[in-house]
This record gives structure tokens, sequence and C-alpha cells, in this order.
């Protein structure tokens, strides 16, 4: 499967813990997005990296968020201290360059419940 | 800021009648324009795309969409819907200033009944 692979699917985290989510963008693309996706809500643009790079982060929040994209490796999406707010959907998509009509492709998602 | 209005968040529709999920974008300069499906439990797929030159855009599944920049429309439809169209359809815009994120509309629910 060459498509964009995100893990886990799910994900179950208590009230202060971390939770770290992976992307694996699909093969030749070195562009990643995240969106989250709150209950009963449209995708909101979280951040956008390039390998090793982060090129446009202004929908992150300013606090235990963070994202990274290696050189070698998946990029992933970490939440520190999470509280129950932070229960969604959390999508990965990636793009072969940086330019805006190239259609992103999707991963399924990783679901985050936070108890 | 950009911003995409689905002006329907559920739309009903009997199977083999015509279809047509409204989609509305703030005024800009330039942008592309998306539909995307998503299933239960995965990710989005691609329909179709606006990029320049003919209004009407065709899709997959028999999905088509018409860019009206006087309007600045960009809705969705299909002459004959099956049941397996039932999923949630989002409108999204590319700013071609502002790389590649994706603005999202906040989706419609296509309900597919025999």
């Amino acid at each position: 499967n060459a498509g964009v692979m995100q893990n886990p699917r799910h994900l179950v985290r208590r009230r202060g813990q971390e939770a770290r989510l992976r992307c694996s963008p699909m093969k030749g693309h070195s562009h990643v997005y995240w969106y989250r996706q709150l209950p009963e809500e449209g995708l909101k643009f979280m951040v956008y990296l390039q390998k090793e790079n982060i090129i446009d982060e202004s929908g992150m929040p300013k606090e235990r968020f963070s994202a990274e994209f290696p050189k070698e490796g998946p990029s992933i999406l970490r939440i520190q201290q999470v509280v129950r707010g932070d229960s969604a959907a959390y999508f990965c998509a990636s793009s072969p360059y940086m330019d805006s009509n190239q259609p992103q492709h999707f991963g399924d998602g990783t679901r985050l419940s936070i108890l | 800021a950009q911003s995409v209005t689905q002006l329907d968040s559920q739309v009903p529709v009997f199977e083999e009648a015509p279809v047509e999920l409204r989609c509305n974008y703030s005024s800009s300069v330039s942008v592309y324009l998306f539909w995307y499906v998503q299933y239960p439990n995965q990710g989005l797929q691609l329909l179709l795309k606006y990029l320049s030159g003919s209004t009407l855009v065709k899709g997959i599944n028999g999905f088509e969409a018409e860019f009206n920049k006087s309007q600045t429309s960009f809705h969705l439809r299909k002459p004959s819907v099956h049941i397996s169209d039932t999923a949630e359809y989002f409108c999204a815009v590319s700013d071609r200033n502002q790389g590649g994120k994706l603005i999202f509309g906040q989706g419609t629910e296509l309900s597919v009944k025999p």
C-alpha cells in the first residue's frame, strides 16, 4: 500500500498524558500537512511541514502541541498533557510539491480519545 | 482570511434522484477549489478539483462541479445518486498565495435512501 499511513488508528489517553501520532507520507512526497477534525465539524488546518522544516504552523495551538518531520522516519504530531478537548480525529495529508494546486492525499486518521 | 461555507449540513435524497451540494467561498484573488468525500472511519478522497480553464469540472464516481467566480460558488452535482454515495462531502479551497494548506467547509452529510 503506497498511500499515506497513519498510526495508531485509535489512541486512548488519560488527561495529563502525552499523545504521539505518526504519519508516513506517500512514497516520493516530501510535504506533510496535519488537520484536526472535531466532532460534527470540518477539518481544520494545523501545520505544514517539509523534511526538517516547519513551513506554516499558523493553525497549531500555542501550547502543548508540536510537530516534526525528520530527515528519516515519519512525521510526528505530539500533544503534551492532553485534555478532554483534544479528543478528535487527526488527519495527515501529503503532496509531492510545495504548490497549492497539488491535491493532497489523506491518511485514514488517528482517532484520539481522552478519558 | 479565506473561508468556506457549505450551506446544507444534511441532504437526504432517494436513490437515482439528482443531487446538488452547495459550496460558497469568500472572495479571493485566486484560489484552487476541491471536493473531497469521506466514508465512515476513513480519510478523505479527492472527488474533483478546479485549477483553471473550463468552469465545469468532472470528477470520479459521476460527480461534477461548476465554478462560478461571480457568485464565488463551487456546487457539486450528480444526476443520479446510488446508495454507495452515502458519505460526508467536504468543499475546500487553497489560496495560491498561502502555500498548500486547505481551508475546509463544515461538510455535508449525503444520505441516499432506497
